[in-house]
Parts: C-alpha cells; sequence; structure tokens
C-alpha cells in the first residue's frame, strides 16, 4: 500500500443503520480529513485530526463522529445515516499546514 | 465571508491553451492550492501559490495576484487526458481551506 486506502469503495445502507467508513495511511501524515463531495458544491469538511489522539470538527460535522487512536487510521462513523448523507466520502492527509493533501479514492455512500 | 468564484465549466481544443480564473475572499491569506480531479476519482495537487507571480510546472503553470484576490491555472498544449475538472482552493490565517467547486473542462479533438 502507498497512500491512503479507503473501504468500502461503496455502499447501499438503508436509513437509520449504523456505518463506519474506514481510511488508512502510511505516509505517517500527522494531518488527516475527512470531506464530503456533492454535486455543485465544493468539498466540505466533515471532521479533521491534526495528530494521533486528536479531532476537530470541521464545517459539517452532524451527525458524523471520528477517532483517531494512532497515525494512520482515522474511521468515520454514521451513528444513524439519513437520506442527506448520500455523498462521496473522501479521506485525505497532509505533512503539514500548507502541504498538499493526499486523497483516497473516495467511498460512494447511498442511504435509502 | 469565505468564498471562492470560478466558472461552472469550459471548453477547449485539443492542442489549444486555456486560463482557467479563481477569485476568492478569505480571511487572512495563507497560500492558493490547484487541484485536478478527473471524473469519479479523488483530486490530486497541481499547484501551490504564496507569493504573487507566475509558477510553471510543465503544460500547466499557477499565477497569483493577491492584491486582487485572484489566480488563473493555465494549461497548454491541452490533450483529451486534460478533461477533468479543476478546483482552486484558498487558505486562510488558520490554515483551513475554503474551497470552490470546481471548473469542469470539456476538451474537444
Amino acid at each position: 500500500i502507498a497512500g491512503i486506502t479507503q473501504a468500502p469503495t461503496s455502499q447501499i445502507l438503508a436509513a437509520g443503520r449504523r456505518m463506519t467508513l474506514r481510511c488508512t495511511q502510511d505516509m505517517r501524515h500527522n494531518a488527516m480529513y475527512w470531506y464530503r463531495q456533492d454535486l455543485g458544491l465544493g468539498l466540505r469538511l466533515i471532521h479533521y485530526s491534526n495528530t494521533a489522539g486528536t479531532t476537530g470538527k470541521g464545517e459539517v460535522p452532524d451527525g458524523y463522529s471520528v477517532s483517531r487512536a494512532n497515525t494512520d487510521d482515522f474511521p468515520l462513523t454514521l451513528a444513524s445515516a439519513v437520506p442527506s448523507q448520500t455523498s462521496v466520502y473522501f479521506c485525505a492527509s497532509s505533512d503539514g499546514a500548507n502541504s498538499p493533501l493526499h486523497f483516497g479514492n473516495g467511498t460512494r455512500l447511498t442511504v435509502t | 465571508g469565505q468564498n471562492i468564484d470560478q466558472p461552472t465549466e469550459m471548453t477547449a481544443t485539443e492542442g489549444a491553451i486555456v486560463q482557467i480564473n479563481c477569485t476568492y475572499q478569505t480571511s487572512g491569506f495563507n497560500g492558493l492550492f490547484w487541484y485536478q480531479q478527473h471524473a469519479g476519482e479523488a483530486p490530486t495537487f497541481l499547484s501551490y501559490n504564496v507569493l504573487d507571480g507566475l509558477e510553471e510546472k510543465g503544460r500547466f503553470s499557477s499565477f497569483l495576484s493577491r492584491s486582487k484576490g485572484y489566480s488563473y491555472l493555465l494549461l497548454k498544449e491541452l490533450q483529451m487526458k486534460d478533461s477533468a475538472s479543476y478546483l482552486c482552493v484558498s487558505m486562510d490565517s488558520n490554515y483551513q481551506l475554503i474551497w470552490g467547486a470546481g471548473t469542469k473542462l470539456i476538451i474537444k479533438p
């Protein structure tokens, strides 16, 4: 593995179900991020983590939670999915504040 | 408020040159990024400007004017594989990224 791996690639989920999107990086980057991308909108930050053990809320955190137990993993959990959470979710990491983001291939989530 | 404006869609011809403009309003400024995103794929980094002027990287160049809140991405010798969305992203004084909705570039033979 080189870079960021996200799983699953796609998922159809019934409303009300719990779901965890997985994200793993092998670049030893301190900062990690979760974004959602919806048609016609810029990427919107859900949660971020500047270093292992710390997390912060982004622009659209409601309905989502994250954890950062170690440097490599940054899972995103939807406690009770709703249709408005239908989106493409990207995990990203960076080496510092001014450094470019490296993205995973995304998870396409449909909540029915 | 913080905002990024860029055209929704542009069309250009293979072999030609295209300029994608971006204007931004940011609370403080710590640089501007351009990313390329092919349909169904993740964004990939193209360029970063923090000082005024032109940065050239092969067929792609990026320009920044901090006083005007303006940047452009210049693509030369267009190839069909350049068909993608181009995302303009500014960084504010708190190192928060503000993402534009992207410019979809269509290349015609």
